[in-house]
């Protein structure tokens, strides 16, 4: 069945340095990959996406990478700070009815 | 200011009441969801829906109910049917891929069964 996992619960990083969370997915009918940003007691914020025809996409500090050969994702950010400090979650949409699935997160701690 | 709100922000309900918790966006957009967290956990989909008077189940449906009347509102009760009710929701909106991806969460409702 469907299904979008992680495969670290928590990272824990320095500040300064670069943070990888990997997802990986078992849809290949999802059409966009999306992480969120979720801070304690708040909703989740969107980051960035990457549509399934690509191989990378790049925001500010962050960068999303899709494999699709493996079906895994991953998200980096460059120079940490304090303020990247939270829950992030993959996502995917895709399919004919528009289902938005998360997975279970990671929660990366920034320490100075 | 554009964007989507939820209402209330805590909530306590008495063991075998209905509650309904409201979620209300101006952003013109077409689909909506619910979603279920629980601490430590991930967002679990409860409804969503892609247009008007129409919504499909998520993956935990069962003992909760929507509707949408109106593409700027997705209202979900709580019935006494849901044994563990007690979670944070949070309710969500987009415009449909073809557009754009992202999703847009609310502040979420804290509910408690007292």
């Amino acid at each position: 069945g469907e299904s979008v996992g992680l495969h670290l619960p928590t990272l824990s990083v320095q500040e300064g340095d670069n943070s990888i969370i990997n997802c990986a997915y078992s849809n290949s009918a999802s059409d966009y990959f999306i992480w969120y940003k979720q801070e304690s007691g708040k909703g989740p914020q969107f980051i960035i996406d990457i549509r399934s025809n690509m191989d990378k996409r790049q925001g500010q500090r962050v960068t999303v990478l899709l494999n699709k050969t493996v079906k895994h994702l991953s998200l980096q950010i460059a120079a940490t700070q304090p303020g990247d400090s939270a829950v992030y979650f993959c996502a995917e949409i895709g399919g004919s009815n528009y289902k938005l699935t998360f997975g279970k997160g990671t929660l990366l701690t920034v320490n100075p | 200011d554009g964007g989507i709100t939820q209402s209330p922000k805590y909530l306590f309900r008495k063991e075998g009441q209905n509650v309904t918790l409201s979620c209300e966006q101006n952003l013109n957009h077409d689909a909506m969801y619910w979603y279920r967290q629980d601490p430590g956990q991930g967002l679990r989909l409860i409804y969503y829906s892609q247009i008007v008077n129409d919504f499909q189940k998520g993956d935990i449906a069962e003992g909760y109910s929507v509707s949408r009347e109106k593409k700027e509102s997705f209202p979900l009760t709580v019935t006494s049917a849901q044994k563990n009710p007690t979670a944070f929701y949070l309710c969500a909106s987009s415009i449909l891929p073809e557009a754009r991806t992202e999703a847009f969460f609310g502040q979420g409702t804290r509910l408690t069964v007292v």
